[in-house]
């Protein structure tokens, strides 16, 4: 089975722009979350979608947004970026389970 | 807050012995807690996990041990191999919001021949 999929894998972006990430989870898995990982706060929980519908969600303001699409393929919009959301963002995807597996992430860097 | 703890930053071990890496949980909501490696430019890989119901659990060179009283997980790596070499995170969640997982700060692991 193919793993988790994470595109684009880098990208720099300019401050007030917004940026949309994208993740393909591994076949027949049906929940994808997203992290955000950065050298002082660590791995964060931003949320999760479950069969199209938000499940679950960390303390993030709104300008981080998600969606998932009827194949389970989800995407994640930051909007009006700032410095601070430079980060690793990682997605990953499980079933019933709650082992979860993630892909490579995303760099987003923010100038 | 910061509800899962992982105290050392860093651990090096000779080929060949065990490596012990601690992690400690303030969430008494927390019943199910995973082990994750994690290369440079890579995502975290999944290692082992153990419900709240168990105490023990081992899968090859890998076991994770929990106290719940002592709110307090580790996870042994007997031998330890070089490849091993690698930042180790602890996670938890509460499965009542399942998929929510709180990760400490991690460890890393270096390995030395």
């Amino acid at each position: 089975k193919a793993g988790v999929t994470q595109t684009p894998r880098y990208l720099i972006k300019t401050r007030g722009q917004q940026v949309t990430l994208s993740c393909s989870p591994i076949s027949g898995h049906r929940s994808v979350s997203w992290y955000q990982q950065t050298p002082g706060q660590g791995l964060q929980f931003l949320f999760e979608y479950f069969s199209e519908t938000q499940r679950n969600k960390g303390n993030f303001p709104g300008r981080f947004s998600g969606r998932q699409f009827s194949n389970s393929r989800s995407e994640m919009n930051v909007s009006t970026l700032e410095l601070g959301d430079s980060a690793l963002y990682l997605c990953a995807s499980g079933t019933n389970s709650y082992e979860q597996y993630f892909g490579p992430g995303t760099r987003l860097t923010v100038t | 807050d910061q509800q899962v703890k992982q105290n050392s930053p860093s651990l090096s071990v000779q080929e060949g012995r065990i490596s012990i890496l601690n992690c400690d949980y303030t969430n008494s909501m927390f019943d199910y807690f995973l082990w994750y490696k994690k290369y440079p430019a890579e995502g975290p890989t999944f290692l082992i996990s153990i419900s709240s119901i168990k105490d023990k659990n081992e899968d090859g060179r890998f076991t994770v041990f929990l106290n719940k009283s002592a709110k307090h997980l580790s996870l042994h790596i007997v031998p330890s191999q070089p490849g091993d070499s690698a930042v180790y995170f602890c996670a938890a969640m509460n499965t009542g919001t399942a998929s929510k997982l709180t990760f400490g700060t991690g460890t890393r692991l270096q390995v030395t021949l």
